[in-house]
């Protein structure tokens, strides 16, 4: 079945620094995808980043990037250079089923991880 | 401008009493879904809809009711809610399948008293 695990509810990382935050899936599909959006407090949901099952390097957007690690079924979000404006929720999600034939009707999405920005 | 809305943005309400949550895109997405949101439990998903007349369950459908008339519009229905259905409600749509991102709407807060 599927699964999406964020172990980290809470992080702390100093402003300028670089922060990982932590992601595991469990899937028995070969075509999936894995996204990761962000909540600040006003409670919008924001589009991050995506990477493809297929995808042969790590998606990067802007500073943010996901390092892909397909044997260990890990999908961990790098921001890089924090901001105090980064301070929000995060969550990791997947979509399974091929492209071709129009699948990814289900998407499941981990516990979130709660990043905090100090100046 | 590209969106999806939802209404209404706040809710409250009282055992048994049905409410009908409404979403609609205006960029001619094939897909839709309902989502809620609570403490320590991420967001879960309720319905989905990957096409016109074709709805499927989520993994908490329980409760909850969907229909998909026309391409833009995806209304969720409590026809008996209670007060363990109180939680951030959102839509979302995509194009298409697996590897399209989803835009989600501003959410709903139901209370459920």
């Amino acid at each position: 079945a599927q699964k999406i695990t964020q172990t980290q509810p809470g992080m702390f990382v100093q402003e300028k620094e670089a922060v990982t935050l932590d992601c595991t899936y469990d899937t028995s599909d070969q075509s999936y995808g894995l996204f990761w959006y962000k909540q600040p407090s006003s409670g919008e949901m924001i589009f991050l980043i995506y990477q493809g099952s297929y995808d042969e390097q790590n998606a990067t957007e802007g500073r943010y990037s996901l390092n892909f690690q397909k044997a260990r079924k890990s999908a961990n979000l790098v921001i890089s250079a924090s901001q105090l404006g980064d301070s929000a929720m995060y969550f990791c999600a997947m979509r399974e089923g091929s492209v071709i034939y129009n699948q990814g009707g289900k998407l499941i999405f981990g516990q979130g991880t709660e990043l905090s920005v100090k100046p | 401008e590209a969106q999806v809305t939802q209404n209404p943005r706040y809710l409250i309400t009282v055992t048994g009493k049905k409410l009908t949550v409404t979403c609609s895109q205006n960029m001619n997405h094939e897909y839709m879904s309902w989502y809620r949101q609570d403490p320590g439990l991420g967001l879960r998903q309720i319905y989905y809809s990957m096409n016109v007349e074709a709805t499927d369950k989520g993994d908490v459908p329980e409760g909850y009711k969907v229909s998909r008339k026309e391409k833009r519009n995806f209304p969720l229905i409590l026809e008996s809610p209670s007060p363990n259905q109180t939680s951030l409600y959102f839509c979302a749509s995509s194009l298409g399948s697996t590897g399209e991102k989803l835009f989600f709407g501003s959410g709903t807060q139901l209370s459920v008293l």
